[in-house]
This record gives C-alpha cells, structure tokens and sequence, in this order.
C-alpha cells in the first residue's frame, strides 16, 4: 500500500484558498487518490477523487501531477467550519473488490476569523 | 446519497463485558467492510475487512478473539469487542463497499468508553 505524508496542521483565515499537499512516492497504477475530512467524534466524509491530472467538484478542487507522486487538495475561500482534519488516501478502487484503505496522519486545518 | 448507520453512537461499560457495535448500510448492499479504531487525536487505525459470508482479516497486531467481526448480511456487520479493559475504549469506524458501484462510505462512529 502506498504510504502518505501530508504536513500535520495548517493555519488559515475565513476567505483564503487553503491547498494542503500530499507525497506518494510509491503510488501503484491502479491507485486513486481520495481525500475525506473529518470532523471530531465523526466519520470521515468523502471529499474528493482523482486518478491524474485536476478534478473539481462543488467543495474542492484535486490537482494531481503527471508522475503522480504528489497531490494537492485545494479548498476555496474556506470558512470556520472547514476546520477539520483531512486525510489523503491512496488505493487501489474495485468495483465491488475489498480493497482496503490506509489512513496516514491527516492534516489538522484550522481556520480563524 | 448512501447512508452507514452504526448503532450505538456510544457506549459506557463496565470492565470485562462485551459490547457489540452495529455498522449497516441503509440503502446499499455491501460486500466488504471495514473497522477502524481512532484514538483521540490519531488517525483512524484499519483493525480488520470483512467480507460478507466468510471470516474477517485482521489486521496485524488485532487480536481476532478479542475483536469478534461477523458480516452475516449483505446490510450488517457487527464488531463485538469482548471482555473489555479501559484500554479499549475508542472511537470505532466502520466504512461500506457499495457492491453495485465500488464506492466506499463512512458511519458515523462509535464511542466505546470501558470503566
């Protein structure tokens, strides 16, 4: 499995673009990358997914590089209640397979007034 | 969109009961599904798959006995954390495989405090 680093926390103000970078060196061809947030004592939600290249959906924008080994979660104008932490996963996606998801240390966002 | 349910949301017992904690998918069948376990201010921890109609993989490191996994229906799997001690308590996570699309989705948690 892939293994992910992203940087532990990040500080921002309400408004601001937040881009929270993600390495996977050892990403395998059949990987997708997925990013979920999550709130204290809550589940983690489903963000975004990309396999190459830019994804963009209502809440944020995935931009993956050409050789894949790095990718970047983008979260426009962000507000208080973006403050979370998020995770970067890498894997392989099955449809209806078992593969399994391995969570790395999350990025703690916080954002101020 | 699809909902996992996990009941209960939490849970306060004593030391050397069981406890069973519920993961269901409400409007999707599901082959596959995990458990996680969270401690405060870590990341989720995989601790097994489960696949519907056959025996759970563990993780390595996660006691099988102590952490009884059972995916009887295509909707339901259920983790019984048995003779729990105070060091079990966590927050436990349960994720879903939509075997119709692939897509995988998070309950909402469960918090297991052991006195």
């Amino acid at each position: 499995l892939a293994k992910t680093t992203q940087p532990i926390s990040m500080d921002s103000y309400e408004g601001q673009e937040v881009n929270i970078t993600c390495s996977h060196n050892n990403i395998a061809t059949n990987d997708y990358i997925t990013w979920y947030q999550q709130f204290p004592s809550q589940g983690p939600r489903f963000i975004i997914q990309g396999y190459k290249t830019k994804v963009t959906n209502e809440v944020a924008s995935l931009f993956i590089p050409a050789d894949r080994k790095s990718s970047t979660l983008s979260l426009p104008r962000v507000s208080l209640s973006d403050t979370a932490v998020y995770y970067c996963l890498v894997g392989e996606v099955l449809t209806g397979g078992g593969n399994k998801l391995t969570f790395g240390t999350g990025t703690q966002l916080k954002v101020e007034l | 969109g699809a909902v996992v349910s996990q009941h209960p949301s939490w849970v306060i017992c004593k030391s050397g009961t069981s406890v069973k904690i519920e993961c269901r998918s409400l409007d999707f069948q599901a082959t596959t599904m995990f458990w996680y376990r969270q401690f405060p201010k870590q990341s989720l921890m995989l601790m097994a798959t489960s696949n519907e109609g056959s025996k759970a993989t563990y993780e390595q490191g996660v006691e099988k006995d102590k952490f009884l996994i059972n995916h009887a229906s295509l909707t339901l799997s259920t983790l019984t954390v048995t003779s729990a001690h105070p060091e079990d308590s966590s927050f436990y996570i349960c994720s879903a495989r939509s075997a119709n699309t692939g897509e995988l989705f998070f309950g909402e948690g469960s918090r297991l405090t052991v006195l």
